[in-house]
């Protein structure tokens, strides 16, 4: 089964510091993954695309990693504000003639002034 | 403005009725997703349409019947609300499929 795991659930740092969430998903054959922002009571924003043949993909302080072999990514947030706090989930389209994103359940983030 | 939008933000509706759920796009994406939310689950994807005329299954689809007549507008309907269907519900929509997912500000749904 192809499955998309956010460990940990929530991390809570305080402002400033740097840190890095992780996704890890089941299988490598992988056309891309997205990592979305989901502020309370509202939709997802997608931060970052990376296609299977890119390695990372960079927006502002954001930074996104992607190795399909050992089926893992992270989004690097740099110097962390208060205004990062939400929750970030990352979403993988396997290959194998799926029309859907697999998502994470996410990992909501606080950043502490 | 540009963008999408679904409406009603909330509802609150009895077992047994029938309730549709709006959705509109103003980019003309190909592309447009409706997906729910609940705790536990994630995000599932109900329905999807790559163009007009054309919509597939998806995830979690029983229960839901979806149309889209016009490029813009993809409603979702549920035919005879169940409890089980109280969730937040997502419309999104790309210009091709794997490209940037948008998302609209969800639909508050609750069946007493």
């Amino acid at each position: 089964k192809q499955e998309v795991t956010q460990i940990p659930a929530a991390l809570s740092v305080p402002e400033g510091e740097n840190l890095v969430l992780n996704c890890s998903f089941t299988d490598s054959a992988i056309y891309n993954l997205q990592w979305f922002r989901q502020d309370p009571g509202k939709g997802l924003t997608s931060l970052l695309l990376i296609q299977s043949s890119q390695r990372e993909q960079t927006s502002g302080r954001l930074n996104a990693s992607l190795d399909k072999s050992s089926g893992r990514s992270t989004l690097y947030i740099a110097a962390s504000q208060p205004g990062d706090s939400a929750t970030y989930l990352c979403a993988v389209r396997f290959q194998g003639g799926s029309e859907k994103l697999v998502f994470g359940k996410g990992t909501k983030l606080t950043v502490n002034p | 403005d540009a963008g999408i939008t679904q409406s009603p933000r909330y509802k609150i509706t009895e077992t047994g009725r029938q309730v549709t759920l709006m959705c509109h796009q103003t980019w003309s994406h190909s592309y447009m997703f409706w997906y729910r939310q609940d705790l536990g689950h994630g995000l599932r994807l109900i329905y999807y349409s790559a163009a007009a005329d054309i919509t597939d299954k998806g995830e979690v689809p029983d229960g839901y019947v979806v149309s889209r007549s016009k490029t813009e507008n993809f409603p979702l309907t549920l035919e005879s609300a169940t409890r089980s269907q109280t969730s937040v519900y997502f419309c999104a929509s790309s210009q091709f499929l794997g490209e940037k997912l948008f998302f609209g500000s969800g639909t508050q749904l609750s069946v007493l």
